[in-house]
């Protein structure tokens, strides 16, 4: 157990409808990262929080946008969902911005129908 | 720009037998990070390792050995008396100081059978 929770675990809906997923970082952590692993993509970096603000961009659509919270949990939101975006959704925490480790939440499938 | 390819898919061996996942890298930068990280069939990423550029040292923990060489920006991963419980996909990744974005290679599943 890396001490990242992600919720849901799962997630079923359908084409244009609007998601949000939910992280939680282990104690201590000012970092969370956005992930999202496909088939046809692999593993691609999203964003990147430290502390609530914004620290990096990946490759994020302009429909899916993030955040996070005083109490530092994290929220992804997928908009105008596509079935493209089904795929498992990881979130990653880590001590701070020069820190090495990211550690990864147990992740969540999203599947849109 | 950064890389990492894992040019193999997928490797079978039988239980006991050592098996090496390659990983090579490209980055153009003097200082950066490498890792390995284990995605099991329940799905979760586990961490195992993270290496320095400017330490070469290889490093054994256990059962896993990883051998780092800059001259060939490789950061190879060696699993000796393999078990069934190694089966997985094994991801390598870098990633360069001051940006914590990691570049993942796409991964080798490795199959252990008995």
């Amino acid at each position: 157990d890396s001490g990242v929770t992600q919720t849901p675990k799962h997630l079923i809906t359908a084409t244009g409808q609007r998601v949000t997923l939910r992280c939680s970082p282990r104690s201590g952590d000012l970092s969370v990262y956005w992930y999202q692993q496909s088939l046809d993509q692999g593993l691609q970096f999203l964003i990147q929080y430290y502390n609530g603000e914004e620290r990096a961009k990946g490759n994020i659509l302009e429909r899916f946008s993030a955040q996070q919270f005083p109490d530092l949990h994290s929220e992804l939101n997928l908009s105008s969902l596509e079935l493209g975006d089904s795929a498992l959704y990881f979130c990653a925490s880590s001590v701070g911005q020069e820190s090495d480790e990211q550690f990864f939440g147990p992740g969540t499938r999203l599947t849109v129908l | 720009a950064q890389k990492v390819t894992q040019a193999q898919t997928e490797i079978s061996v039988v239980e006991k037998e050592d098996v090496t996942l390659d990983c090579v890298y490209e980055t153009r930068d003097t200082t950066y990070y490498l890792f390995w990280y284990k995605q099991p069939p329940s799905g979760e990423l586990v961490f195992l390792i993270r290496r320095n550029s400017f330490d070469e040292q290889n490093e054994i923990s256990g059962r896993y050995s990883w051998n780092f060489q800059k001259s060939t920006s490789s950061f190879n991963f060696t699993i000796t008396a393999s078990q069934v419980v190694d089966s997985a996909v094994y991801f390598c990744a870098q990633r360069n100081t001051g940006f914590q974005k990691l570049v993942f290679g796409t991964g080798t599943r490795l199959l252990v059978s008995p």
